[in-house]
């Protein structure tokens, strides 16, 4: 199994300012006949499921503010909220597709400071 | 826009059988481009990917190791939904279940909580 590793656990932000979530994958999650890393990110707030934000490692999801991007590629991805909005305190998740069984990530909590 | 509606028990007995059912709307089960998955989500084991189904000219299964020995997912045409069966459950199932749609996943719905107690 795909393991994926999320770092921080928490984090805290103030409004405005930039969060960045890190996630590594135990090995490569390179699809080469699409040429996209099988890595997505979610939000999920309270008492919803989550939402995915990102998905190819780096293309929104329709109706993805903007603020939200994400990149890497090998085995090392970042989600990063470059301006921290209120709405956007939440747990993110990143999951790997490449392979079954699909797996994510343990989870980081973002906070407002 | 896809809609996926879950339903069923929210409380199952030990050892008996928990099922629930995903009703699609705005797409269908047996499209030749989608999957269709149930996740669960538990303080101590995260989310956690259960198993999926997907047409392809034929019906397609796959579940995780961890469940495949009590698992069954199965599509229904006719009610364009799919059903997640877990038999021999213990409190180690109790959960948050979700099904979603894809690879990476864009579409869930909207959990159901399944309690295993006597």
């Amino acid at each position: 199994d795909i393991v994926m590793t999320q770092a921080p656990d928490s984090l805290a932000v103030s409004l405005g300012e930039r969060a960045t979530i890190n996630c590594k994958s135990s090995q490569s999650v390179f699809y080469s006949p699409h040429s996209r890393e099988s890595v997505a990110w979610y939000q999920q707030k309270s008492g919803q499921p989550p939402k995915l934000l990102i998905d190819g490692a780096s293309v929104r999801h329709s109706g993805v503010p903007d603020r939200f991007s994400g990149s890497g590629s090998g085995t090392d991805f970042t989600l990063t909220i470059s301006s921290l909005q209120a709405e956007d305190v939440a747990v993110y998740y990143c999951q790997q597709y490449f392979s079954l069984p699909l797996t994510f990530g343990g989870g980081t909590r973002v906070e407002i400071k | 826009q896809v809609q996926l509606q879950q339903s069923g028990p929210g409380l199952v007995k030990p050892a008996q059988t928990l099922s629930l059912t995903c009703a699609i709307s705005g797409d269908s089960v047996s499209s030749d481009n989608a999957a269709w998955n149930w996740i669960r989500q538990s303080p101590s084991r995260g989310l956690e990917w259960l198993g999926r189904t997907y047409y392809r000219s034929t019906w397609f299964y796959d579940y995780a190791d961890s469940v495949t020995s009590r698992i069954s997912i199965r599509a229904d045409t006719s009610k364009n939904q799919f059903s997640l069966n877990l038999n021999s459950v213990t409190h180690e199932d109790t959960a948050v279940y979700y099904c979603a749609r894809g690879w990476s996943l864009n579409f869930w719905g909207q959990g159901s909580l399944v309690t295993v107690s006597s």
